[in-house]
């Protein structure tokens, strides 16, 4: 299918695992985005990616890593997962800025994290 | 008892009123203003931009209002519907390289029938 999905829907974890969330988008977008949405804090930048084996932090990145081996993935991983990361995780994929300029971002559905 | 940040700012409206949206933005060096749509359960959507030199943009049923002496955007929404229920972010993109953008945190609108 066409556009941006994220996996899994609905995740349950407890303190210390590691999880992934996976991205996918099948537009080819150079970029592409992680962003984690909270109560009283709208969406907030954890880490963005130009292209292809670039990476790079955005405001909340601590706790977070992120790989883009090939365009159209880009991996979430908390690598040891604690409570005040549950969330919910917005993946999102840009050509950057088309012929209006502006950079438009197309999201994917979200991935909701628990963590116990 | 909760902080009152962790509560949106809601507007309610009548269905078939007209809407107006407000956000304030820190970057006065922000090239382009974005809006967005999240309806319950979905990613945002975009409705609609402008650049930062022009004041006024409209699109099918959504004007957006610039202005930058008091770094402040609106999205209006004419003849509200209650598929037009949701909560709608601004967001501010730098126009450097990183193509970032940076969001607010949000309204939500409540059309009453």
């Amino acid at each position: 299918d066409a556009g941006i999905t994220q996996s899994p829907r609905y995740k349950i974890t407890e303190t210390g695992r590691q999880v992934t969330l996976m991205c996918h988008q099948t537009w080819s977008h150079s970029y592409m985005f992680w962003y984690r949405q909270d109560l009283g804090h709208g969406l907030r930048l954890i880490y963005y990616s130009a292209a292809a084996d670039i990476t790079d932090k955005g405001e909340v990145s601590d706790g977070y890593v992120v790989s883009r081996s090939k365009t159209e993935n880009f991996p979430l991983t908390l690598e040891s997962a604690t409570r005040s990361q549950t969330s919910v995780y917005f993946c999102a994929s840009s050509e950057g800025r088309g012929r209006s300029g502006a950079n438009v971002l197309t999201f994917g559905a979200g991935s909701r994290l628990t963590v116990l | 008892g909760e902080s009152v940040g962790l509560h949106l700012p809601t507007l309610s409206v009548q269905e078939g009123d007209n809407s107006i949206i407000n956000c304030a933005y820190s970057n006065s060096a922000s090239d382009y203003f974005i809006w967005y749509k999240q309806e319950s359960g979905k990613g945002p959507q975009f409705i609609i931009d402008i650049r930062s030199n022009m004041d006024k943009r409209q699109g099918q049923r959504v004007t957006v209002l610039l202005n930058k002496t008091v770094k402040h955007l609106s999205l209006q929404i004419a003849a509200t519907q209650p598929g037009d229920s949701a909560v709608y972010f601004c967001a501010e993109d730098d126009g450097g390289a990183t193509n970032k953008l940076i969001f607010g945190t949000g309204t939500l609108l409540a059309v009453q029938p």
